[in-house]
């Protein structure tokens, strides 16, 4: 059964810093990973999506990568912002070359950037 | 991409009671999914809605308890039926798209549901 977890659960960093989050899963047969941002209460917003068969992703300040073989995504923030706090949410979707659709996902990992 | 909206956003309800949740894509997709956040925690999909077919439950979540309809490639709504405080949640729905060469989750905004 595919467990997701992030670390560090939450993270208090100064206006500036680069930081990352981390991201592991125990199954390695994945379709793709997907990053999200939750702000309190509301939906989700997609970050960046990896396939399987990349090894990482750029939008902006933000750069995902991806291990599939060691079950590892992370990612980088740079310059953080006051308007970077949130819950990050990492999923992983599908078994091997199928796609699902379903996403499981971690526990979020909630970031506040102090000005 | 695609566009979801959710309705209602969020609502208070009284204990026995049931709540239909509305799910509106802007395009046509297959595969629906929707999601539920207890307080503190992540999401945990709670069934696949497919156009056309009876709703697919994952472990630990009944039809009894949240009835799906799909009448179209556009449209899904949950209920969630009986409800009791352990049902105050955040669902969300939400639809798989096509942006920037990969196949992408969308989500919706959410209905904070209450249960008193």
């Amino acid at each position: 059964k595919q467990e997701v977890t992030q670390i560090p659960a939450a993270l208090s960093v100064p206006e500036g810093e680069n930081l990352v989050l981390n991201c592991s899963f125990t199954d390695s047969a994945i379709y793709n990973l997907q990053w999200f941002r939750q702000d309190p209460g509301k939906g989700l917003t997609s970050l960046l999506l990896i396939q399987s068969s990349q090894r990482e992703q750029t939008s902006g300040r933000l750069n995902a990568s991806l291990d599939k073989s060691s079950g590892r995504s992370t990612l980088y923030i740079a310059a953080s912002q006051p308007g970077d706090s949130a819950t990050y949410l990492c999923a992983v979707s599908g078994s091997g070359s199928s796609n699902t659709g379903k996403l499981i996902f971690g526990q979020g990992t909630t970031l506040q950037v102090k000005p | 991409s695609a566009v979801i909206s959710q309705k209602p956003s969020r609502d208070i309800c009284q204990r026995g009671t049931s709540l239909t949740i509305q799910c509106q894509v802007d395009s046509q997709v297959t595969m629906m999914f929707w999601y539920r956040q207890q307080p503190g925690q992540s999401l945990t999909l709670i069934a696949t809605a497919n156009q056309g077919s009876e709703a697919t439950y994952e472990s630990g979540f009944v039809i009894d308890k949240f009835p799906i309809s799909r009448p179209n490639l556009t449209f899904s709504t949950l209920t969630v039926s009986n409800m009791s405080p352990e049902d105050s949640s955040i669902y969300l729905c939400s639809v798989g798209g096509y942006r920037r060469g990969n196949t992408e989750a969308f989500f919706g905004q959410g209905t904070r549901l209450t249960v008193v």
